[in-house]
């Protein structure tokens, strides 16, 4: 059974702060998916990572995947407001139809 | 429409009582995904299916939950005789094909008293 470990499980933080998102597994992972989620809302997808080592940058957020493809992490600089949600990741691997397995998820709090 | 769309959006339901939850896909994806999330927790899968079959229904948590998808489009998530542990959102999602991305529903948002 594959799993995902994640956190902090939550976060509050000042505008303009800088936080990091963690998620890791023992679990080698085909890739690895960041999403947000707004309440009464599913999940949209922020970026998928693939190849071990892999960083991403979407604005304000950079996104890394492990050398072995194990573990994750999501940097957000200088926090606002807007950032507020529920992040989560979400590996998948051992399936050939892309079932997710998804990690507990951070609730973000910014405060203004 | 654009996106996935789940009906109803809120359901509360007697304990003991059967509940049927629908999920329109986006129109022409083959692959649809049926979740589960907790609250405070992150969605845990249940079922997929590509078109009409039904090719892994591992994550059902008891012979009380059944899914189908008789035309390869919408598809029905039935849970019969309701129990509180029942009580979470049930998320959709569909994608246009394996390993692709998978776009999310709002949810249904189950009570069970």
């Amino acid at each position: 059974t594959q799993l995902l470990e994640q956190s902090p499980q939550f976060l509050s933080i000042q505008e303009g702060e800088n936080l990091t998102v963690y998620c890791n597994s023992s679990s080698v992972f085909s890739s690895l998916q960041w999403y947000r989620q707004e309440p009464g809302e599913g999940p949209v997808l922020l970026v998928t990572v693939v190849t071990g080592g892999e960083v991403k940058k979407l604005k304000r957020l950079t996104f890394q995947f492990g050398d072995a493809r194990k573990d994750s992490s999501l940097h957000i600089t200088a926090a606002q407001p807007g950032d507020t949600g529920l992040y989560l990741c979400a590996g998948e691997g051992g399936t050939s139809y892309g079932k997710l397995t998804f990690g507990q998820g951070t609730i973000l709090t910014v405060h203004p | 429409g654009a996106g996935v769309s789940q009906s109803p959006r809120y359901k509360v339901a007697k304990r003991g009582q059967d509940v049927a939850l629908r999920c329109d896909p986006i129109s022409g994806h083959v692959s649809l995904f049926w979740y589960q999330q907790a609250l405070g927790q992150g969605p845990e899968f249940l079922t997929y299916f590509q078109n009409e079959a039904q090719l892994d229904k591992s994550g059902l948590p008891s012979d009380r939950f059944f899914a189908e998808r008789p035309e390869g489009s919408v598809s029905t998530l039935k849970i019969q005789r309701t129990q509180q542990e029942d009580s979470a959102v049930y998320l959709c999602a569909s994608s246009s094909g394996a390993l692709d991305t998978q776009y999310f529903g709002p949810g249904t948002r189950l009570t069970v008293l």
